[in-house]
């Protein structure tokens, strides 16, 4: 089965700073890909989906991640930090033999300096 | 159009005891899926059910059963409970087509056995 892993527990930035959130995936086909957010108490909202054509993804709320295939990798992005982007972040793989089986990563939370 | 709703939103209970997690959808999806998620580990999925009438277990399903009411709702139950099921407890859905389609996460039960 697929996996994620998510490599960073927890991440530190100033408002205002760029952001890269790392995502490595395993699976023996070209997966499909995506990048929820989780505010605290809620539940998870889609931020931005790969399945296939031009590798670099734009989503909601500022972010883009870039699939990358040699090295089998989601990272997502940001140019500048908003402190209402505290939240954790969730990668994951769904496989394409069976449309219902999703694996997340153990997620990635961000704290937003002032 | 609510999304996905779960009820109850908290629960409390003693090793031993039963009880059933509602969710509903107003999408006229048609799968639907009970994840948990426990520190550190993301969400795993418990049970899914890809259209009305059918239901496959996921990656942790022991001790838990599911029923697919109609197309709107999925319920989850523990016969008996135990402290290891303590978790929050995600119901989601999805449209039909292909697994491209993401997921849509209600707000979640935090639930804890004593």
């Amino acid at each position: 089965a697929q996996s994620v892993t998510q490599p960073d527990i927890h991440i530190t930035v100033s408002e205002g700073a760029s952001l890269e959130l790392r995502c490595n995936y395993s699976y023996g086909a070209t997966p499909y890909l995506f990048w929820y957010v989780q505010s605290p108490g809620q539940g998870l909202q889609l931020l931005l989906k790969y399945f296939s054509g031009d590798t670099l993804v734009q989503g909601i709320k500022g972010f883009e991640a870039e699939f990358k295939r040699s090295q089998s990798s989601f990272n997502l992005r940001k140019p500048s930090v908003h402190w209402s982007d505290a939240a954790e972040y969730f990668c994951a793989v769904g496989a394409v033999y069976n449309n219902n089986d999703m694996r997340f990563g153990a997620g990635t939370r961000l704290t937003v300096k002032p | 159009n609510a999304g996905v709703t779960q009820t109850p939103k908290f629960q409390v209970l003693k090793t031993g005891q039963s009880m059933t997690l509602q969710c509903a959808q107003d999408m006229n999806h048609n799968s639907m899926y009970w994840y948990r998620q426990d520190p550190g580990m993301g969400l795993r999925l418990i049970y899914y059910s890809a259209s009305e009438g059918t239901t496959d277990k996921g990656e942790v399903p022991n001790g838990y059963n599911v029923s697919r009411l109609n197309k709107r709702e999925f319920s989850l139950r523990l016969e008996s409970a135990a402290p290891s099921q303590t978790s929050v407890y995600f119901c989601a859905s999805k449209g039909s087509g292909a697994g491209r389609n993401e997921q849509f996460f209600g707000p979640g039960t935090r639930l804890t056995v004593l």
